[in-house]
């Protein structure tokens, strides 16, 4: 069954370093999003991807938050200079028509 | 503002009980409410609704939306230990970025 991948699975970072976070979505789909989950809070909304642009995004996704599809398969969440604040779960999710599929998350920590 | 309000925040049961999960919504352009399974790390994907009145259903879960009332229920019968998660529901909204809202979740906890 296909499926949402992402790497790394986990990542520690030092404040103001840029980070990548990765994901492969399944492969016929055409909407991409990007979510975080703060621990012990709910999942948030950062960003939509669709025709390679941004549909839309959150207040959360600032100046320090770019997406890119770099390639057919790859779709990147960088963040150019990380915040003690930005430690959370990222989930990349993809979507055909209807329901969205999430990926296993990368679990950012930043020093 | 859109938001999306899940009840309770917390459920203990014991293996065999009957649970009911509550989700009500305030969005504007609504579309779709899905509800997910979170164990782990990823939400996984259990059922969306669209449609008032419809019964969705799998196995021992199912799920039903109010789009008149503005909430969806999800039941779980014959509750087992793998049932223990957070359960989360999300709705959608434009069609066009269809983001997801989420809830903060309920936790179920089913002891043997």
């Amino acid at each position: 069954e296909p499926e949402v991948t992402q790497t790394p699975s986990h990542q520690v970072t030092q404040m103001g370093q840029e980070v990548i976070l990765r994901c492969v979505p399944i492969s016929n789909h055409l909407y991409f999003y990007w979510y975080r989950q703060i621990l012990g809070q709910k999942v948030e909304f950062l960003v939509s991807f669709y025709n390679n642009e941004i549909s839309e995004k959150s207040e959360i996704f600032d100046d320090q938050f770019s997406v890119e599809r770099p390639d057919g398969s790859n779709f990147t969440l960088k963040i150019r200079s990380t915040k003690l604040e930005d430690s959370a779960m990222y989930f990349c999710a993809s979507r055909d028509y209807y329901e969205q599929y999430f990926g296993p998350g990368t679990r950012l920590t930043v020093t | 503002e859109d938001k999306v309000v899940q009840s309770p925040l917390s459920l203990v049961v014991h293996e065999g009980d009957t649970v009911t999960l509550n989700c009500s919504y305030e969005v504007t352009n609504f579309r779709s409410l899905l509800w997910y399974k979170q164990e782990k790390k990823a939400p996984t994907f259990l059922f969306m609704l669209t449609s008032s009145g419809i019964e969705k259903k799998s196995g021992r879960l199912s799920s039903i939306l109010d789009k008149k009332e503005l909430f969806s229920i999800l039941n779980i019968t014959a509750t087992q230990t793998g049932d223990s998660a957070v359960y989360l529901c999300a709705v959608g909204g434009a069609y066009n970025t269809d983001k997801l809202i989420f809830g903060t979740g309920t936790r179920l906890q089913v002891f043997p």
